[in-house]
């Protein structure tokens, strides 16, 4: 699985965009961008993923660039529940592929009042 | 829906002794992944289950770890003799699939050994 950049830690307001970036490079085009988010003390949650088209569900957006170097993991509102620290995984997508994920570093996310 | 159940979420342990973790997937996960974190580290893969085999067990660290689902439902992780390194966050998540729309992961259990 090709490897991610993510910037170490970022602070936003609540109730404002939170614009999260990753590095993607090396990315291959059987690769999927996938976002997990870990809340402290709980397990990592998976948040959404996309291949090159832009993806949206009840929780965030995910922008990929045409040439799918980076993406951008959006939560629209952000509240003081979504601090936590956000990973992006990217990964090969079938059966017979090996299903591990490869966390990096994440990015640490503090949603001040 | 009840969700990736982990028991206990948290264990003391003296350093030589055993513990088992248990996981409980989510019903009808044929999929069930183990996962740890240790101090200061990043989250890594340990192994992964497809009903009763194992598909991927690359990431067990050294033959203190014993993994295991028999009948396909629930997976218990034993470390014997459990060392002072061990000692982390250990997760477990299961899918219905290849993880295609994210796999579902318990709260972990938190294994401390002194």
């Amino acid at each position: 699985d090709a490897k991610t950049t993510q910037p170490p830690s970022m602070d936003c307001a609540e109730g404002r965009a939170a614009n999260l970036p990753c590095n993607h490079s090396t990315i291959s085009g059987n690769e999927y961008v996938y976002w997990y988010r870990q809340i402290h003390s709980q397990g990592p949650q998976y948040i959404i993923h996309g291949l090159k088209n832009n993806e949206t569900n009840e929780m965030a957006s995910l922008i990929i660039t045409e040439d799918r170097k980076s993406s951008t993991l959006i939560l629209p509102h952000a509240t003081l529940r979504d601090t936590a620290v956000y990973y992006c995984i990217v990964r090969v997508l079938n059966k017979a592929a090996v299903n591990k994920l490869t966390f990096g570093g994440g990015t640490r996310v503090l949603v001040k009042p | 829906e009840a969700g990736v159940t982990q028991f206990p979420s948290h264990s003391v342990i003296e350093k030589g002794q055993t513990v088992t973790l248990r996981c409980d997937p989510i019903s009808g996960h044929d999929n069930l992944y183990w996962y740890r974190r240790v101090m200061g580290k990043e989250i890594k893969f340990l192994l992964h289950f497809v009903k009763e085999s194992k598909q991927d067990e690359s990431g067990m660290p050294n033959n203190r770890f014993l993994a295991e689902r028999t009948g396909g439902t629930y997976s218990t992780l034993k470390v014997q003799p459990a060392e002072l390194e061990d000692s982390g966050v250990y997760f477990c998540a299961s899918s219905q699939d290849g993880g295609i729309y994210g796999y579902t992961f318990g709260s972990g259990t938190r294994l401390t050994v002194v």
